[in-house]
């Protein structure tokens, strides 16, 4: 079956400095890739859809400039947490659709926790 | 804007019994999909199950089930006979059209526990 894995699982960072999170499609092409991010006990909310090589589209409320993503290539997108504080501690998670079947596969998730 | 409510967060079953996860959905768009999700406790999002608007029967996988009443607007989540291994959150979803801007949304989730 399709996957979709993230870098890093987990990751510890302190105030003020950025982190990067991977998150890969290993065996199919990604022309969509999608940020979702969950605070403890709640749902997936989705922060941004990101399309191979454009501009990434995201929703109301999410800082564009805080959030940085880049889909680089088909199989690869990055979301880059700029500035990190700790109430941007949160569980990360991708999601790549199949451009040719258009199914949506989920990564494994990324916790962040900033100190 | 498409909406997906569910309005129980927390239930217990008795194991070997079926249970019974609500999810009502609103959308305008005459072609969505709807899906359910576990979450256990690690966070990995497991896809359950998937039912088309437009698909005339209710969908199954093994012990799930889809009660799709679309006149309703609901897409509840049906397990049968339940076993310990089900505790873990359940997220229902949907996702307006087939474009390649179609983006799948999370209802609140509700917390099943199975009771040994």
């Amino acid at each position: 079956g399709a996957v979709v894995s993230q870098h890093p699982s987990w990751v510890i960072c302190k105030s003020g400095t950025s982190v990067k999170i991977e998150c890969r499609s290993l065996d199919f092409q990604a022309t969509t890739m999608f940020w979702y991010r969950q605070f403890p006990k709640q749902s997936l909310m989705l922060m941004a859809t990101s399309n191979e090589g454009s501009k990434a589209t995201y929703e109301q409320g999410v800082e564009k400039d805080k959030f940085l993503i880049n889909h680089a290539s088909l199989t690869l997108s990055t979301l880059t947490v700029t500035s990190a504080h700790p109430e941007d501690s949160s569980f990360y998670i991708c999601s790549a659709r199949n451009g040719e079947n258009y199914e949506q596969y989920f990564g494994p998730g990324t916790r962040l926790t900033v100190t | 804007a498409q909406k997906i409510t569910q309005t129980q967060p927390g239930m217990f079953v008795q194991e070997k019994e079926a249970v019974t996860l609500d999810c009502t959905y609103d959308t305008s768009d005459p072609s969505y999909g709807l899906f359910w999700y576990k979450q256990p406790s690690s966070g990995e999002m497991i896809f359950l199950i998937y039912q088309g608007s437009y698909d005339q029967q209710n969908a199954t996988e093994g012990r799930y089930s889809l009660n799709f009443q679309k006149a309703r607007k609901s897409a509840n989540l049906v397990i049968s006979a339940s076993q310990l291994g089900d505790s873990a959150m359940y997220f229902c979803a949907m996702r307006e059209g087939y474009s390649s801007a179609s983006k799948i949304i999370f209802g609140s989730g509700t917390r099943l526990s199975i009771r040994p």
